[in-house]
């Protein structure tokens, strides 16, 4: 049964960089089935993707984060990963990582790990 | 870009009752990519139906998703103490790659 785990800070100040890694057991990220997806709920509301990457490394970024947003894939620790450069108090969210089937839809996710942008 | 709408934004039933949840998309949709989710306080969100119409392993019979183009719907054919949640419809597109969910339902004990 794969299981997802995030790991990574919980506070990061505001113009610095949050990292953030999903380390997937249980099963292998190296998978033609699946996309490895970001997804983040800002504290009371709803959800909103981020992104997703292929184990080839191809990724696909949400517009409104592009720009600040960096996902890849470490096949060798089974493992993916999330950069978001320059965050500021808007970024504060619980972060979830998660396994894309597409059209059976997302059917793994991880607990989700909270991230407050604050100095 | 799909914005997925979903209404009631809250909804208040008794357990027994029928509920009926709604996501309407603002162009028609991939039907294989429409999923249906619950999510409980301080849970990550659970997949219920994918395909519109296929439930999850281990989902209830009780839960059932339906719908074509732009208008879908879940529906909760006798709602246990246990379903009161709230519930995101989302979207995968296809080309480009890319994952929309709706605002969501609240759907609370009258």
């Amino acid at each position: 049964q794969v299981q997802l785990q995030e790991s990574g800070p919980g506070l990061v100040k505001p113009s610095q960089t949050l990292s953030l890694t999903c380390t997937v057991s249980g099963g292998s990220i190296i998978s033609s089935d699946h996309y490895w997806t970001w997804i983040r709920q800002h504290p009371g509301k709803g959800l909103e993707w981020i992104g997703d990457i292929f184990y080839t490394g191809t990724t696909y970024y949400n517009p409104s984060l592009q720009s600040r947003l960096t996902i890849s894939v470490d096949t060798s620790k089974n493992q993916f990963s999330l950069r978001l450069t320059a965050v500021t108090a808007a970024d504060t969210a619980i972060y979830f990582c998660a396994r894309d089937a597409g059209r059976f839809g997302i059917d793994v996710w991880g607990q989700g790990t909270m991230v407050t942008v604050s100095s | 870009e799909i914005v997925l709408t979903q209404s009631p934004a809250t909804l208040s039933l008794s357990p027994g009752e029928r509920a009926t949840l709604s996501c309407r998309a603002s162009q028609s949709v991939d039907s294989y990519f429409l999923a249906w989710f619950q999510q409980k306080p301080g849970q990550a969100p659970r997949l219920l139906i994918s395909d519109i119409t296929n439930r999850a392993t281990g989902i209830p019979a009780r839960f059932s998703g339906s719908g074509s183009g732009t208008e879908f719907t879940l529906t909760i054919s006798s709602l246990e103490p246990e379903d009161f949640a709230v519930y995101y419809c989302h979207h995968r597109n296809n080309w480009p790659p890319s994952g929309t969910f709706g605002q969501g339902t609240r759907l609370e004990i009258k």
